[in-house]
């Protein structure tokens, strides 16, 4: 089993709409959740990161995650095709764990 | 300009037939590593470095070999390719370990026919 579960997707979604994405880890050393975003052809790029339980907001994205339940979650507003991209989740203790990523595609 | 740099991009080869593939940073990062990315399994680490001659198994090391002599080099060496080794690469630094953050080279796709 992995220890971080994530849907591949794809994940459609018209430009403005709300996008949600959601990872399931079984790690509890987990002490750093990344989303880090991969844009076709080229290498993932850290998008944000969060220390232990809560929200974290950067713009129009929001990383969240809730500890007893092992979900980590990335919320994306007023989506634009330009975060047409596939979205990787991670946790850290020491090492660096990756989900299989979401592909999503944002419609104008 | 802060990179990871990685080459070839694109390779074909024959099973057996030894190749490299080269990584190189310049933002003087002591923690290297290498991954695979497969369709439906993410990426998965090959092997990493904490720093010169220190290097380790990831969690798919069987295939593959490293080495690092330089602080800036991390090639990857597969000494006889195979069909299953088909896949997208990636070449990635940090300043340690622990760091959540890692910078990505933009990735080898290898074929191997």
């Amino acid at each position: 089993q992995k220890e971080v579960e994530q849907d591949p997707g794809p994940l459609s979604v018209p430009e403005g709409a709300i996008v949600s994405l959601n990872c399931t880890y079984s790690n509890s050393v987990f002490q750093y959740f990344m989303w880090y975003r991969q844009y076709s052809r080229k290498g993932p790029e850290l998008l944000m990161y969060t220390y232990s339980s809560g929200n974290k907001e950067d713009g129009r994205f929001t990383a969240q995650v809730d500890k007893s339940s092992k979900y980590i979650s990335l919320f994306i507003r007023d989506s634009q095709p330009s975060d047409s991209a596939t979205y990787l989740c991670g946790g850290s203790w020491g090492k660096l764990q990756f989900g299989a990523g979401t592909q999503v595609v944002v419609t104008p | 300009e802060a990179q990871v740099t990685q080459n070839p991009r694109y390779l074909i080869t024959v099973t057996g037939k030894k190749l490299t593939v080269t990584c190189s940073q310049n933002m003087n990062h002591e923690y290297m590593s290498w991954y695979r990315q497969d369709p439906g399994l993410g990426l998965r680490q090959i092997y990493y470095s904490m720093n010169v001659e220190v290097t380790d198994k990831g969690d798919v090391p069987e295939g593959y070999k490293v080495s690092r002599k330089e602080k800036r080099n991390f090639p990857l060496i597969l000494e006889s390719p195979s069909p299953n080794q088909t896949s997208l690469y990636f070449c990635a630094s940090s300043y340690s370990l622990s760091s959540y953050e890692q910078y990505f080279g933009p990735g080898t796709r290898l074929t191997v026919t």
